[in-house]
Parts: C-alpha cells; sequence; structure tokens
C-alpha cells in the first residue's frame, strides 16, 4: 500500500524568507509525485509534478520540489514567500508500478502561513 | 473551458435521504474520480472510473454508488445518507496513457455536504 506523510500541520514563515514544506512517501514501486494547493473554500490546484528525469522539479507560482529517492522524501520549497502563498498544501503519490486503485494518495495537508 | 464542474455546490440532508452528486469534465480526459475531503485527513479515494463503462472502488466506498454515465460526466450517489458522509466532496479528471499531462489530476469546487 501507498501512503504520504506531511508532518507539519502548519508552517508559518515571515514574507521574503524561503519555505519548505516537508513530504515523504511509501510505495512499492516507483513513485510519481505531485504538489497541490487548495485555497479557502476552493477546490484542489496542481502545482508540480515529478515523474522522471531530474529531481528538481519546477512548478507554477515560483514553487519547486526536490525528489530524493534514498530519503523517499519531495519537499516543496521556494526561495522567497508571499502573502498570497498563505493556503493548504496537500503532497500526493501515485505508485507507478499499479494495481489496486488508480487515484492518487494524499497526505493530510500542511496549512502554510506567510506572516507579513 | 469550464474543466471540471460540481453540482449542487452546498447540500444539507436528514439522515436517511437520498442524493446525486453531479460530475461533469469538458478536456475530453478518460479517467474520473470522487475524493472526500474531512478535516486533518486529507483526501480519501471514494471511487474510480479509468475509462467509460468501468469503475472500481477506492478507499472508502461503503455508503456510496456511482455511474459514468459517459465520458463526461460521472456522478456519485448516497442512498441512504449518515451523519458520518457530511464532508467535502470533489470531484477530479486525469488524462491516462502516455504524454506531459498524463496523471495532472484537475479537480472541481466541491459540494459541501451536511448530513443532519
Amino acid at each position: 500500500a501507498q501512503s504520504v506523510a506531511q508532518p507539519e500541520d502548519q508552517v508559518n514563515v515571515a514574507e521574503g524568507n524561503p519555505l519548505t514544506v516537508k513530504c515523504t512517501y511509501s510505495v512499492s514501486g516507483n513513485p510519481y509525485l505531485f504538489w497541490y494547493v487548495q485555497y479557502p473554500n476552493r477546490g484542489l490546484q496542481f502545482l508540480l509534478k515529478y515523474i522522471t528525469g531530474d529531481n528538481l522539479v519546477k512548478g507554477s507560482y515560483g514553487f519547486e520540489a526536490e525528489f530524493n529517492k534514498s530519503q523517499t522524501s519531495f519537499h516543496l520549497k521556494k526561495p522567497s514567500a508571499l502573502v498570497s502563498d498563505s493556503a493548504l498544501y496537500f503532497c500526493a503519490v501515485r505508485d507507478v508500478s499499479g494495481g489496486g486503485a488508480d487515484g492518487l494518495t494524499f497526505g493530510k495537508g500542511t496549512h502554510l502561513i506567510i506572516q507579513p | 473551458n469550464a474543466g471540471v464542474t460540481q453540482t449542487p455546490k452546498f447540500q444539507v440532508l436528514k439522515t436517511g435521504q437520498s442524493m446525486t452528486l453531479q460530475c461533469a469534465q469538458d478536456m475530453n480526459h478518460n479517467s474520473m474520480y470522487w475524493y472526500r475531503q474531512d478535516p486533518g485527513m486529507g483526501l480519501r479515494l471514494i471511487y474510480y472510473s479509468a475509462s467509460e463503462g468501468t469503475t472500481d472502488k477506492g478507499e472508502v466506498p461503503n455508503g456510496y454508488n456511482v455511474s459514468r454515465l459517459n465520458k463526461r460526466e460521472f456522478s456519485l450517489r448516497l442512498e441512504s445518507a449518515a451523519p458520518s458522509q457530511t464532508s467535502v466532496y470533489f470531484c477530479a479528471s486525469t488524462k491516462s496513457g502516455s504524454g506531459l499531462k498524463t496523471y495532472e489530476q484537475y479537480f472541481g469546487p466541491g459540494t459541501r455536504l451536511t448530513v443532519t
């Protein structure tokens, strides 16, 4: 079975500082990894994904994430946080080897709060 | 393109009542999904449809049924609503197969359901 852990319920960062939102995963085969963002009372919006290739993935709104196979991590990062980045962030995984449900397995989410 | 649309946006049911949540996508995607979002639990997969004519259970299918009406539409039915089904329900779709957009899931705006 696949799983995702987001160890922090909330991350507080001052505007202009770098931010990191942590994610670790567990799959039996190779992973497809995703980050989504959710603003209040809205659906999830796709930020970025890792499928294969370069371990550093760049996505929307200046976000990037680094795939680390040995640490089974896929942390979300941004060099300089904006107040408008404040939202709920979800990490998700799909096992490439398939089997079982075809949907994504999501972490519980991390509230990112950027303080002016 | 409207993307993924869901109706209704809000619904209040009494225990034992039934209702159907509607979802449609106009992106010609093959696969469609129903998730529920509960505080502190992330998103959990209820049912999915890998292609028109097929449906499969996800992580939490009990109390729900689905219908893939055609390639565009995927409905979720609660036959006898229970307070434990109070949640926010999201429909999503994805282009399966090969290509850069594969496995990116696009989400609807959600249906907030309260069962009293």
